[in-house]
């Protein structure tokens, strides 16, 4: 079975770092891209980043370019984003997904990122 | 950047009803779409993909269709478990989604 493990959230302050984590299991994870997709408060769906299967390619959305950086460890199957220079606007839940060439096949629970002083 | 425009933004139907939910997006994309489903609470699931391909396990009451800018998500004969939000998604240059459809039962 498939199972995708975000961990890493919480509250932080404007300007500060946090690091999110997402375990994969269930599938051969370096034979996947693997994407993070955010959602506000009652909001829509936002992709955040992609990485390729190597994470040799990197793509982001233009909002989060130059703060975060998608990265992934496939001896350890875990899939990481590191959230630099955090604002308000960033406040969500982000979900780590499995991506095929046909869209976005397996998520993960989510975890919640609040962005406050 | 392809902007996905879905509508309508919510819906109420009645259980048995035929619902459908469209999705224009702002330039051809050859058919890269896919629909996801998010119960409240949940992670979205994905329904369709390539416009009107059904992802294995889903119910064959979900259909999608569509071509270049216009697409659309049906649902027949309408089922309580079937109380979501739906997004579209383009995958043909970059991942961007519709602002999602809330759907209620009447």
């Amino acid at each position: 079975e498939v199972q995708l493990v975000e961990s890493g959230g919480g509250l932080v302050q404007p300007g500060r770092s946090l690091k999110l984590s997402c375990a994969a299991s269930g599938f051969t994870f370096s034979n996947y891209g693997m994407a993070w997709v955010c959602q506000a408060p009652t909001k829509g769906l936002e992709w955040v980043a992609s990485i390729s299967t190597g994470g040799g390619n990197t793509y982001y959305r233009d909002s989060v370019k130059g703060r975060f950086t998608i990265s992934r460890d496939n001896a350890k199957n875990t899939l990481y984003l590191q959230m630099d220079s955090l604002r308000s606007e960033d406040t969500a839940t982000y979900y780590c997904a499995r991506h095929r060439r046909t869209g976005f096949d397996y998520w993960g629970q989510g975890v919640m990122v609040t962005v406050s002083s | 950047d392809i902007r996905m425009t879905q509508s309508p933004a919510s819906l109420s139907a009645s259980l048995g009803e035929t619902v459908n939910i469209e999705c224009l997006a702002s330039e051809d994309i050859y058919s890269d779409l896919a629909w996801y489903q998010q119960k409240p609470g949940k992670s979205p699931q994905l329904l369709i993909y390539n416009a009107n391909s059904l992802q294995n396990g889903v119910p064959s009451r979900f259909s999608g269709s569509g071509s270049g800018t216009q697409y659309s998500l049906k649902i027949n004969s309408l089922q309580s478990e079937d109380v979501a939000t739906y997004f579209c998604q383009q995958y043909n240059n970059y991942w961007t989604f519709g602002g999602g459809t809330k759907l209620e039962l009447k």
